[in-house]
Parts: C-alpha cells; sequence; structure tokens
C-alpha cells in the first residue's frame, strides 16, 4: 500500500495524559499537513511541512500541540496534557509540491480523551 | 471552515442529477476542490479547477467555477447509491502559507 497511513487508528486517553500519532506520508510528497476534524465539520487546518521544516502552524493551535517531520519523511503530532476538547479526528494528508496541491488523506487517528 | 461555505444537506433520487453548491471568500485562490468522505475514511480528492477556468468535466462529475462570484458546484449526473457521502469543497490559500481550507461539508443522501 504506497498511499498515506496513520497510527494508531483509535486512542483511548484519560484527560492530562500525553499523546502521539504518527503519519507516514506518500515517499515522493514533500509535503505534509496535519488537519483536525469534529463531528458535523470538514477538515480544520493545524500545521503543514515542506520536507522537514515546520511552514505554518495555526493560530489556534496551542502550545500542548507539537508536530514533527525530522527528516522529511514521517510526522508526528504530539498533544500534551490532553482536554476533553481535544477529542477529534486527526487527519494527515501529503501532496507534491509544485503542483495542483493534490492533498492525498490518510484513514485518521480518532481520538477520544476521558 | 469560516472561508467556505456550503449548504448542510442534499437529498436525491437515484438516477437523477444531484447539484452541490459552495461559495468561497479568496479571490487569490489558485485551485478549488471537491473532495469526498465516506463514513470512517479519510478524504479522496474528487476533482479541482484552475482558477482561469470555468468548467471542467470528468466523466459524470461537472465543475463549474464563477470566479466573479465566488461560487464553486458539483454536478454528480446519474447519482447512484453508493455516491451517498459527504461532499467537501476546498481552497488553497497561498496568503500566510500555503494550505488548503475546508468548507463544513455538503450530506449527499441517495434514494433508491
Amino acid at each position: 500500500d504506497t498511499g498515506v497511513s496513520q497510527d494508531p487508528r483509535h486512542k483511548i486517553t484519560k484527560r492530562g495524559q500525553n499523546v502521539t500519532f504518527r503519519c507516514d506520508p506518500i515517499s515522493e510528497h514533500n509535503r505534509l499537513y496535519w488537519y483536525r476534524q469534529t463531528l458535523g465539520q470538514g477538515p480544520e487546518f493545524l500545521t503543514y511541512f515542506q520536507n522537514e521544516a515546520q511552514l505554518e502552524k495555526s493560530r489556534l493551535l496551542s502550545d500542548r500541540f507539537s508536530a514533527e517531520r525530522p527528516k522529511g519523511s514521517f510526522s508526528t503530532l504530539e498533544i500534551q496534557r490532553t482536554e476533553q476538547g481535544d477529542s477529534a479526528m486527526y487527519l494527515c494528508a501529503s501532496s507534491l509540491s509544485p503542483g495542483e496541491e493534490k492533498l492525498f488523506f490518510g484513514s485518521g487517528t480518532q481520538l477520544s480523551v476521558l | 471552515g469560516e472561508d467556505v461555505e456550503q449548504s448542510l444537506f442534499l437529498s436525491v433520487r437515484e438516477g437523477d442529477s444531484s447539484v452541490i453548491n459552495c461559495t468561497y471568500t479568496d479571490s487569490s485562490s489558485t485551485y478549488l476542490y471537491w473532495y469526498k468522505q465516506e463514513p470512517g475514511a479519510g478524504l479522496q480528492l474528487l476533482t479541482y479547477i484552475f482558477s482561469n477556468m470555468d468548467m471542467k468535466q470528468d466523466q459524470r462529475l461537472t465543475v463549474l467555477l464563477n470566479k466573479k462570484d465566488k461560487h464553486l458546484s458539483l454536478r454528480i449526473a446519474d447519482t447512484q447509491t453508493g455516491d451517498s457521502a459527504i461532499y467537501f469543497c476546498a481552497e488553497s490559500k497561498r496568503t500566510g502559507g500555503f494550505k488548503t481550507i475546508f468548507g463544513a461539508g455538503t450530506r449527499l443522501f441517495v434514494k433508491a
């Protein structure tokens, strides 16, 4: 399978715990994006990388969120001190730049904070 | 997404045409997109249109773009039950970086 893969598919955690998600993009894609989606809403932009450089973070992203893409390949998204409001589907997407910016999405990680 | 607006629901009969509408705000958007999301899955790109085009046709899909009114539509001909899904309109924004902004999605119900 050469698509975007995300791990884990589901994560249940207690409030206050830290969680980390992983995304493996399509291998030749140099851009990687993280989005968050809640029920009944479209994906909300969180951050994106061009190779290993994090070029933009949403102003909605609190300091408890951090993302890395150390070698320009896979990426991790960490949420520290989780809150119930962090419960959502976290989607990763990748694209090849320059170009039409066509995003290829993974299946997402569903986070539930109890 | 506050920059992209869509109607929330659409119900059609199998075999009819579906038209999903969207308005966007950023006149500098280079590309506009339609993505499809089925239950429990990530988004899948259906089609896209470059901002200097008025129309694009791809098999059963027709995209119409009215730049003056910042209006985008997706027409699905001969709608099938398998087309039942959520359809997201999206625009690419070059201001403040390079990112794709999505609408809240239109839920399409196809009745047999």
